[in-house]
């Protein structure tokens, strides 16, 4: 497809386990992003990508969380021993990069995390 | 990082033109000032970018004044369609770009 890929669209969970969401950007895109959001809020920054490395993880609230970017392309967001509070959509976003960034990120439509 | 703030909720009615002015007091001089919408169940979608003065597309205008401590996103002749949330963003566009959304304005378009 043309736009950002993101699978699952809905995933629920217990409580204690451990989840992968995976991103698969617009072809070309060196950057990639994910974002998480609460009902009611606006997107919150979890982390971003430029090529294979995170350029700034700043935005992973805690150690459970972890994202991969092996090839420069797919991304899969991990989060270990999941808890009720990581519920919230999780979206990833990917934009040209570099010195191509024009500043348009281009978002999925979100993969919905429960955690029960 | 400059904040932003906006109003959190509109109304208004079809056919009329709305403004949603967004306040960044602390923007840096090598910041843009980006407006995203989102409807539903969607991710943000990016509307119009502009650094000062004026920029028009085919969906919206953006007003920047001269000292660029705030900007206004115009949207002309609204539908239904356009209920949606709407984010006022800024930052720089190089290597190390990345988004910080607010909560954003809520517009509502009544019939």
């Amino acid at each position: 497809g043309a736009g950002v890929s993101q699978t699952p669209s809905n995933k629920v969970t217990e409580k204690g386990k451990y989840v992968e969401l995976r991103c698969d950007p617009i072809s070309g895109h060196t950057a990639l992003y994910w974002y998480r959001q609460s009902l009611g809020q606006g997107p919150e920054f979890l982390i971003y990508f430029q090529g294979t490395g995170a350029a700034d993880d700043s935005g992973l609230p805690n150690d459970r969380f972890f994202a991969v970017r092996p090839e420069g392309s797919v991304s899969t967001l991990k989060i270990q021993r999941t808890e009720r509070g990581d519920s919230a959509v999780y979206l990833c976003a990917s934009s040209l990069g570099g010195q191509a960034n024009t500043g348009e990120l281009f978002f999925g439509e979100g993969s919905r995390l429960t955690v029960l | 990082l400059a904040k932003t703030t906006q109003p959190i909720s509109m109304d208004s009615y079809e056919g009329q033109e709305v403004n949603i002015t967004c306040s960044h007091n602390n923007i840096a001089t090598n910041d843009y000032i980006t407006w995203y919408q989102q409807f539903p169940s969607q991710g943000p979608r990016f509307i119009i970018q502009g650094y000062k003065t004026k920029v028009t597309n085919e969906v919206a205008s953006l007003f920047i004044p001269a000292d660029r401590k705030s900007s206004t996103l115009s949207l002309p002749r609204v539908s239904l369609s356009d209920t949606a949330v709407y984010y006022c963003l800024v930052g720089m566009m190089d290597s190390s770009y990345k988004l910080i959304f607010g909560s954003g304005t809520r517009l509502l378009v009544r019939p």
